[in-house]
């Protein structure tokens, strides 16, 4: 049974640094056809994307907030660590930790968000 | 970056109704187009990838067309359980761009 948790605080202030973890259990972070993705949602507005780790610790993120990224993982404790630096109100949203699947072939394979952790919201205040 | 939107933004239907959700790309990415379902206060769940290809468990009243710019998301028969949020997204590029999402409210 393939399960993603995600943890990290829920309120952080201006200008601090969030870590979120995504705990996985159901499948190795070292499977070639599946990697890990974070992806945000603010209160009452569409998904983003935000970053991406393959099993061969290859990295991608989303082209507006690069800057301020860090995803790294932990194989062995099944685990992927976002960061994201110098928060502001506007990244108040719910953080989700996804499992993204290679279904295709080849270098540039299709892939999908098949199993998602249920989220963890996040504020930003002071 | 490319741009996924998303066609009507709101959809007031009816129970057994027939719906159809666009989503089209600022670009051509053949089929590197998933669904997914999203109800309040729960995470996303993959409806269709690869443009067409129904997700393990997903109703058969579902289903996705398209290709290149322009896709669709159907619902043949709406049930009470089909309102939600729909999303379309590319994982053509490495950005994975969502659509703006469609809310399918009951009429």
């Amino acid at each position: 049974q393939v399960t993603l948790k995600e943890s990290g605080p829920v309120l952080v202030k201006p200008t601090e640094t969030l870590t979120l973890t995504c705990t996985v259990s159901g499948f190795s972070l070292s499977n070639t056809k599946m990697g890990v993705s974070w992806i945000r949602q603010p209160p009452g507005k569409a998904l983003e994307w935000l970053a991406h780790i393959f099993s061969n610790d290859e990295k991608s993120y989303s082209t507006s907030l690069k800057n301020r990224l860090t995803i790294s993982k932990d194989t062995s404790r099944s685990q992927v660590v976002l960061r994201m630096t110098n928060m502001g109100p506007v990244d108040t949203a719910t953080y989700y930790c996804a499992r993204t699947y290679f279904f295709g072939a080849g270098s540039h394979a299709p892939s999908n968000f098949d199993y998602w952790g249920q989220g963890t919201p996040v504020t930003v205040s002071s | 970056d490319i741009q996924m939107t998303q066609s009507p933004s709101f959809l007031s239907a009816s129970v057994g109704d027939r719906v159809t959700i666009t989503c089209r790309a600022s670009q051509r990415i053949d089929k590197y187009l998933n669904w997914y379902q999203q109800k309040p206060g729960k995470a996303p769940k993959l409806l269709i990838y690869g443009a067409s290809t129904l997700q393990s468990g997903v109703p058969l009243r579902i289903s996705g067309g398209g290709s290149g710019t322009d896709f669709t998301l159907t619902i043949s028969t709406l049930q009470s359980d089909d309102f939600a949020t729909y999303y379309c997204q590319e994982s053509f590029s490495t950005s994975h761009t969502f659509g703006q999402g469609t809310t399918v409210e009951i009429q």
